[in-house]
């Protein structure tokens, strides 16, 4: 299967600046990345999304930027605030189903205030 | 937030004794996962749903089995739970085949001694 590794485990950013998360994946047939949010105690949820025919997506102070070729994929967070300190997984799929999807490892980004 | 209720929310049991968790959903969506999350492993999809009585195998499905007899329940069975199996359990329900959003209920924490 897919293979999706994540980079930072751990972010920590004075509130104000931008975080960024880094992902690559493995099989160049992904063509769907998601961004998930997960607070402490909660499910992940979805922030973002893009798929393989964009280069970028942008959704207010978040974004998202693909290369696929170089199978990688990054989260960009503008401003950052204290209520973005979460995890955030990283995730691409094979094809259509969301049995095809893999999670990256998450990174727990901190924001102090 | 979409209508995904897990049971129990904590559970503490003995090597060796079967272990059922619920997913019970109020969206009427077709498509429900059960994952695991791990530290280091992010979520990893156990077994997935596709209509009732359709089910299907995920990335790590050894010692799990799962039933679906209605449309809005997801059961995950642990026959024979060992420590390994210690783990956040969440369930995940999604409305066409197609990766999209999928909405994660709260999950599930199983400890097993």
């Amino acid at each position: 299967g897919e293979n999706v590794e994540q980079h930072p485990s751990t972010l920590s950013v004075q509130e104000g600046d931008s975080a960024v998360i880094k992902c690559t994946y493995s099989d160049s047939a992904s063509n769907y990345f998601p961004w998930y949010k997960q607070e402490l105690g909660k499910g992940p949820q979805l922030i973002i999304d893009i798929r393989s025919n964009v280069g970028e997506k942008k959704d207010q102070r978040i974004a998202v930027t693909l290369n696929k070729t170089a199978k990688h994929f990054s989260l960009h967070i503008t401003e950052t605030q204290p209520e973005d300190s979460a995890v955030y997984f990283c995730a691409a799929s094979i094809g259509s189903g969301a049995n095809n999807l893999f999670f990256g490892t998450g990174t727990r980004l901190t924001v102090i205030p | 937030d979409a209508g995904i209720t897990q049971s129990p929310r904590h559970k503490v049991t003995e090597t060796g004794t079967p272990v059922t968790l619920r997913c019970h959903q109020t969206e009427n969506h077709r498509y429900m996962y059960w994952y695991r999350q791990d530290p280091g492993h992010g979520l990893r999809l156990i077994h997935y749903s596709y209509g009732v009585k359709d089910t299907d195998k995920g990335e790590v499905s050894d010692g799990y089995s799962v039933s679906r007899s209605k449309t809005e329940d997801f059961l995950l069975t642990l026959e024979s739970a060992t420590s390994s199996q210690t783990s956040v359990y969440f369930c995940a329900i999604g409305e066409t085949a197609n990766t999209g959003e999928l909405f994660f209920g709260e999950g599930s924490r199983l400890t097993v001694l």
